[in-house]
């Protein structure tokens, strides 16, 4: 069955300006996780979203947010780029919601670059 | 400073040898699991590990959570470089919805 989806893979931005993240979680799954990726800090949690619901939320400012849709499909959005922004952002998907043990499968990711 | 520290950062071995790669914390998990990240692609899952002491081998590589489940660790046996990429440790305290990545491990098999 098809992976998770993420677009762009690839973008390039100026400070100030925003940015909107889209992925496509694999069929059936109804839990979206975000995760931001940078060689300093690792993988950091952003958000997880289950039903439409954002249940769980990472310690980032309120520039990073966003939103399910009823197919399951998420997007996440930053507004205002800092040059601290860039990074690899990964969405990972699950059938439960957190919390639980069961396996988290990640996207190829999205690289921001901030200039 | 991170709540999962990895060690070591960096690992350049040559084709067959073995390897162990350390995940500690002070903290308490209720389950750790292990992910692989290639160049370009997402974190892909190894294993779950749950109850303290617990041991489990997939073909060559064999991970342990450790007795009070706050250290894990893995070994590679005679290493492949199929085997390079990035290994992270991943852990989830009781009751914690958020899933708490170690720094990561890189590791380079060399031919």
């Amino acid at each position: 069955k098809a992976g998770v989806t993420q677009t762009p893979r690839y973008l390039i931005k100026t400070r100030g300006q925003q940015v909107t993240l889209s992925c496509s979680p694999i069929s059936g799954h109804r839990s979206v996780s975000w995760y931001q990726q940078t060689p300093g800090q690792g993988l950091q949690f952003l958000f997880e979203y289950f039903s439409e619901t954002q249940r769980n939320k990472g310690n980032f400012p309120g520039r990073f947010s966003g939103r399910q849709f009823s197919n399951s499909r998420s997007e996440m959005n930053v507004s205002t780029l800092e040059l601290g922004d860039s990074a690899l952002y990964l969405c990972a998907s699950s059938i439960l919601a957190l919390p639980n043990t069961g396996e988290l499968f990640f996207g190829e990711g999205s690289r921001l670059t901030v200039l | 400073t991170q709540l999962l520290e990895q060690s070591p950062q960096f690992l350049s071995i040559q084709e067959g040898e073995n390897l162990t790669v350390y995940c500690n914390s002070s903290s308490v998990f209720s389950s750790l699991q292990w992910y692989r990240q290639e160049p370009g692609e997402g974190p892909v899952l190894l294993v779950t590990v749950v109850t303290g002491g617990e041991v489990k081998k997939l073909k060559r590589l064999t991970f342990q959570f450790g007795d009070a489940r706050k250290d894990s660790s893995l070994h590679i046996t005679a290493a492949q470089p199929g085997d390079t990429g990035l290994y992270l440790c991943a852990g989830r305290m009781d009751s914690s919805y958020k899933l708490i990545f170690g720094s990561g491990t890189r590791l380079l098999v060399r031919p």
